[in-house]
């Protein structure tokens, strides 16, 4: 019963550095999604995939980008890291728009 | 501009009783609304859902309310137990005219006292 699956679930980077974020998810779900919540936030959508070939800006896309491998697997990649790239990122999926999105148990990202 | 607001950061409540929390939206295009639970270093859980052609769902001990004409909802739970102690989310669907973005209120924290 994995569910969602994200790597690493912590990562220290320099500023400047890249890194790519993974995750996959095993219920066959077309919808895929990456938030991140900072303190005292809610979760903020970066980008989602609707479905496999397609992806979509969310709230806060800037910085990052996003790739849509296979229906399994979104995974999220920050070019060149900033400080306030600092936060905890989150994967979820989903059957579709209005279904319940499950969460992966989230990535620890700090940025020196 | 926070389309989905939890006024109240924490809320404390005695094992047994009833626990309340509330949550207000601005957009009147949200036409459905989930609830999250979240524990501390664990992804959100999906708890519970209403779309508002009902003003009132129920599972087990959960209850949601909502009530359109003053873009409020609420999410019951009773009794309270102490493993109900986590962080409770509200979100809707359709911020930005899309469906598959959900907009989260900031959370409260529920602690629930044996």
């Amino acid at each position: 019963n994995a569910g969602v699956t994200q790597t690493p679930k912590f990562q220290v980077l320099k500023t400047g550095q890249s890194m790519t974020l993974q995750c996959a998810q095993d219920m066959n779900h077309n919808s895929m999604y990456w938030y991140r919540q900072d303190p005292g936030m809610g979760l903020r959508l970066i980008y989602y995939s609707a479905s496999e070939g397609t992806t979509d800006k969310g709230e806060v896309p800037n910085g990052y980008n996003v790739s849509r491998l296979n229906k399994r697997e979104f995974s999220l990649r920050l070019e060149s890291a900033a400080p306030s790239q600092t936060s905890v990122y989150f994967c979820a999926s989903s059957e579709g728009p209005y279904q319940p999105q499950h969460f992966g148990d989230g990535t620890r990202l700090s940025i020196l | 501009d926070q389309q989905v607001k939890q006024n109240s950061p924490s809320l404390s409540v005695q094992e047994g009783r009833i626990s309340i929390l509330n949550c207000d939206y601005t957009n009147s295009m949200f036409d459905y609304f989930l609830w999250y639970k979240k524990y501390p270093a664990e992804g959100p859980t999906f708890l519970i859902s209403i779309s508002s052609i009902k003003d009132k769902n129920e599972d087990g001990r959960f209850t949601v309310f909502l009530n359109k004409s003053a873009k409020h909802l609420s999410l019951h739970i009773v009794p309270s137990q102490p493993g109900d102690s986590a962080v409770y989310f509200c979100a809707a669907p359709n911020s930005g005219g899309s469906n598959y973005k959900l907009t989260f209120g900031k959370g409260t924290l529920l602690t629930v006292n044996p």
